[in-house]
């Protein structure tokens, strides 16, 4: 399997329930990303991890919780969810350190909470 | 403040015309700009790059001009084709310890048969 894999593809949940976003990256890339993107806005970078330790939290709220074993997997754990936070939530890596940085992305999640 | 904007929201084009595709950026600091697509129900994919020592980058149909004197970037698909369809975003890179990318809203490009 190549490039940045996503599971699940959709998730419907409740607001108290708890749920796990997974994300694996095939590309032996040392950094990857949690983004969130709502209808008719911009990409929001939600979490960073270089070299396996969060390197950036751009404010996001604690009911979402990120974890990232290895360079290779990254989770977003979430718990007692509102429902504007309904979204497909992206995955990326890159090579920091690169000349050429590109991130590459995975499908997403599309996440409906109700 | 830091924004990546894009000037039309929506670019509806015939089959086989060429589509240009506008972004302006703010921060003059940015030195790597990409474009990416993103079709329904997937993540972006790249389409092409260009480091801010290059006014111009071509890929196959598609070619990205910058222009740093007013901070802004274009995409341009050549004989636009009905599986172009989907939006399309601009990003400017930070680099740095994280590689942070910041995005603008997208423009949706609708290819009429």
């Amino acid at each position: 399997e190549t490039g940045v894999t996503q599971t699940p593809r959709h998730l419907v949940m409740g607001m108290t329930n708890k749920k796990s976003l997974k994300c694996e990256q095939h590309l032996g890339h040392n950094a990857m990303y949690w983004y969130k993107q709502s209808a008719k806005k911009p990409l929001e970078l939600m979490f960073v991890y270089s070299l396996e330790e969060r390197v950036e939290n751009n404010s996001v709220p604690s009911r979402f919780s990120p974890e990232c074993p290895n360079s290779s997997h990254l989770f977003l754990h979430l718990h007692t969810l509102q429902p504007e936070d309904s979204a497909l939530y992206l995955c990326a890596s890159s090579q920091v350190g690169n000349r050429d940085n590109e991130q590459f992305f995975g499908p997403g999640t599309r996440l409906t909470v109700l | 403040g830091e924004s990546v904007g894009l000037h039309l929201p929506t670019l509806s084009v015939q089959e086989g015309d060429n589509s240009i595709i506008n972004c302006a950026y703010s921060n003059s600091a940015s030195d790597y700009f990409i474009w990416y697509k993103q079709e329904s129900g997937k993540g972006p994919q790249f389409i092409i790059d260009i480091r801010s020592n290059m006014d111009k980058r071509q890929g196959q149909r598609v070619t990205v001009l910058l222009n740093k004197t007013v901070k802004h970037l274009s995409l341009q698909i050549a004989a636009t084709q009905p599986g172009d369809s989907a939006v399309y975003f601009c990003a400017e890179n930070y680099g740095g310890a994280t590689n942070k990318l910041i995005f603008g809203t997208g423009t949706l490009l609708a290819v009429q048969p």
